[in-house]
């Protein structure tokens, strides 16, 4: 079975930093693009970043550019994003998903980012 | 930037047939994607490429488009339905390509 498990959810205050990671099972990761996605409380989901099998194939969602870095660990089966600069507005659910060119195929659970002083 | 608009909610009595709308500008020409979500649960894709289920995705799914507008059909409705629907395209006009969302369809079982 295919398996993303997130991680490194928590509270944090505006400005500060937080590095999510995501554990891959059950695939090819190496073979895959991986994206983050979001769900603010009572929102919508928003996609966040992507990152494709080649590391140049990165890109940002306009609201995170410039303040979250996207990366992988193919040795390791693992997606990361490092969240810099937070502010209230990220804070949201995060999650890990593969990605099938256009469309996302398999998601995790999430994890929760909560940015608040 | 590419828009996706949907209703905040939709209801339908147990049994019968739901439509879900999705709207953009000149939609029927992109490949439209949707996705279930459930309360504590992690989301499902249920159509992806238009008008495909992946595996495990009850027939009673189903997505057609054309024109300004996508549509999510759910028929014989069942209670286990009851989730948010939202609609997905790839945008590749801008700089880099944007996976845009519309703002999700809450679908009520009454």
């Amino acid at each position: 079975d295919v398996h993303l498990v997130e991680s490194g959810g928590g509270l944090v205050q505006p400005g500060g930093s937080l590095r999510l990671s995501c554990a891959a099972s059950g695939f090819t990761f190496r073979s895959y693009g991986m994206n983050w996605v979001r769900q603010s409380p009572g929102k919508g989901l928003e996609w966040v970043a992507y990152i494709g099998t080649r590391i140049s194939d990165i890109y940002y969602a306009d609201s995170v550019k410039g303040r979250f870095t996207i990366s992988r660990d193919n040795a390791r089966n693992s997606l990361h994003v490092q969240m810099n600069s937070l502010r209230v507005e990220d804070t949201a659910t995060y999650y890990c998903v593969r990605g099938r060119l256009y469309y996302m195929d398999v998601w995790g659970n999430g994890t929760t980012v909560t940015v608040s002083s | 930037s590419y828009v996706l608009t949907q209703p905040p909610s939709v209801s339908v009595a147990p049994g019968q047939t739901a439509r879900l709308p999705c709207g953009g500008n000149e939609i029927g020409s992109q490949t439209v994607q949707w996705y279930q979500l459930r309360p504590g649960q992690a989301p499902v894709l249920v159509i992806y490429n238009d008008d495909v289920r992946p595996s495990g995705i009850p027939e009673r799914f189903s997505a057609s488009g054309s024109g300004h507008t996508a549509t999510l059909t759910i028929s014989r409705v069942e209670v286990g339905d009851e989730a948010d629907y939202y609609c997905q395209v790839w945008d590749r006009s801008g700089v880099h390509p944007y996976w845009v969302f519309g703002g999700g369809t809450k679908l009520t079982v009454l």
